[in-house]
């Protein structure tokens, strides 16, 4: 299984675009992106994945770099709700297992 | 539809003391999982099951069984509690199509 790296910890102004990076330099072809929040000690909440190209729904955006080795997460207008720990995780085709890393915390400041 | 469920909330237990932690979903998914999440760390995976009848350890799996029941429920049982097992304990289901994990509201477990 590819590992991720994420920052521990980043701030973002209320209203402002949330861009969280992610590297996972080691993963293979056939290895999809996700990303998943924890606000508190709730249970993590499923936001976005992507394999190649880039991904948008209600949540967020996904930007997955050409060479698949990098991706960022982007939350448009971050809200004071948006304040949670953050995990990129990769899962390879037809596996069942998750690895969650230690995550980036967001705090999104008024 | 309440998604994935998890009894009890919350619990105490002395060291050596066992107990099944319980979790069901109503959202007809064949795979399920548990995890374990300390205090200021990521999740690590326990034990998970493909589909009713199976199961395989994930990264810590000492100290654990488990039990799919049906393809509703999946039980976690720790034979003999350690300190070591305080923890949040998370259980969640995969959407086929997508694998997107539902999760539980989670167990805090104190073993003194």
């Amino acid at each position: 299984d590819a590992k991720t790296t994420q920052p521990p910890s980043m701030d973002c102004a209320e209203g402002r675009a949330a861009n969280l990076p992610c590297n996972h330099s080691t993963i293979s072809g056939n290895e999809y992106v996700y990303w998943y929040r924890q606000i508190h000690s709730q249970g993590p909440q499923y936001i976005i994945h992507g394999l190649k190209n880039n991904e948008t729904n209600e949540m967020a955006s996904l930007i997955i770099t050409e060479d698949r080795k990098s991706s960022t997460l982007i939350l448009p207008h971050a809200t004071l709700r948006d304040t949670a720990v953050y995990y990129c995780i990769v899962r390879a085709s037809g596996t069942y297992k998750y690895i969650f890393g230690t995550g980036t915390r967001l705090k999104v400041l008024a | 539809n309440a998604g994935v469920t998890q009894t009890p909330k919350f619990q105490v237990l002395k060291t050596g003391q066992s107990m099944t932690l319980q979790c069901a979903q109503d959202m007809n998914h064949n795979s399920m999982y548990w995890y374990r999440q300390d205090p200021g760390m990521g999740l690590r995976l326990i034990y998970y099951s493909a589909s009713e009848g199976t199961t395989d350890k994930g990264e810590v799996p000492n100290g654990y069984n488990v039990s799919r029941l049906n393809k509703r429920e999946f039980s976690l049982r720790l034979e003999s509690a350690a300190p070591s097992q305080t923890s949040v304990y998370f259980c969640a289901s995969t959407y086929p199509r997508t694998y997107e994990q539902y999760f539980g509201p989670g167990t805090r477990l104190t073993v003194t």
